[in-house]
């Protein structure tokens, strides 16, 4: 069975540029949630989506970070215009509407802002 | 405001020694306590985890020991092996905030062979 994938691995953009990060959950996986790390910091969550519904984004930053879950399959979060402070790795975990509390994690999205 | 407090930030044991990391928490709503094991450019791994109700809980090499009244819990890793050399991260979640995850800040474990 196929683990979250995440998409890009890695990502340079200047200020001011666009970028979407994908994640594919795992098959069968209802919840989906995006948490955020900066350099020498906490995971942090951004938000969490029931199938295609956002269900918790009281962890997004600000709204220059939109993410969206058509069908309730895949994800995307895009971050438009990025800034500086953005540079960090983004993880997409999903798990189990009834599997209790087994988070699944991504191999996270690098992205650096410069 | 962390609610998640890790403690030590970086450890370095010897091959065999005995690995451990402690944990605090604040928000007495949580009712789940995973640990995350994470290796350089991979996403963190659920090690072992804990619910509220049971003191300590064993697998393996790894132990989590869970002190309500204190809100503290922390990992012993016994017999500790190079191939531990990784990140660790406690968490605390609660199933009315739909088991989000709240983080520790990650120890640094380097052992040595």
């Amino acid at each position: 069975e196929a683990g979250v994938t995440q998409f890009p691995s890695h990502s340079v953009i200047e200020k001011g540029q666009t970028v979407t990060l994908r994640c594919d959950p795992i098959s069968g996986h209802d919840n989906l949630y995006w948490y955020r790390r900066v350099m020498g910091k906490e995971i942090k969550f951004l938000l969490h989506f029931v199938k295609e519904s956002k269900q918790d984004e009281s962890g997004m930053p600000n709204n220059r970070f939109l993410a969206e879950r058509t069908g309730g399959t895949y994800s995307t979060l895009k971050v438009q215009p990025a800034e500086l402070e953005d540079s960090g790795v983004y993880f997409c975990a999903s798990s189990q509407w009834t599997s209790g509390n087994t988070i699944y994690f991504g191999e996270g999205s690098w992205l650096t802002v410069v | 405001q962390q609610q998640v407090k890790q403690s030590p930030q970086s450890l370095i044991v010897q091959k065999g020694g005995i690995s451990i990391i402690n944990c605090a928490y604040e928000n007495t709503a949580f009712d789940y306590f995973p640990w995350y094991q994470q290796f350089p450019g991979k996403g963190p791994a659920l090690l072992i985890a804990i619910r509220p109700d049971v003191s300590e809980k064993k697998e393996g090499r790894f132990t989590i020991s869970f002190n309500k009244s204190a809100k503290q819990f922390s990992l012993h890793i016994m017999d500790s092996q190079p191939g531990d050399s990784a990140t660790y991260f406690c968490a605390a979640s609660f199933e009315a905030a739909g088991n989000k995850l709240t983080f520790g800040g990650g120890t640094r474990v380097l052992v040595k062979p």
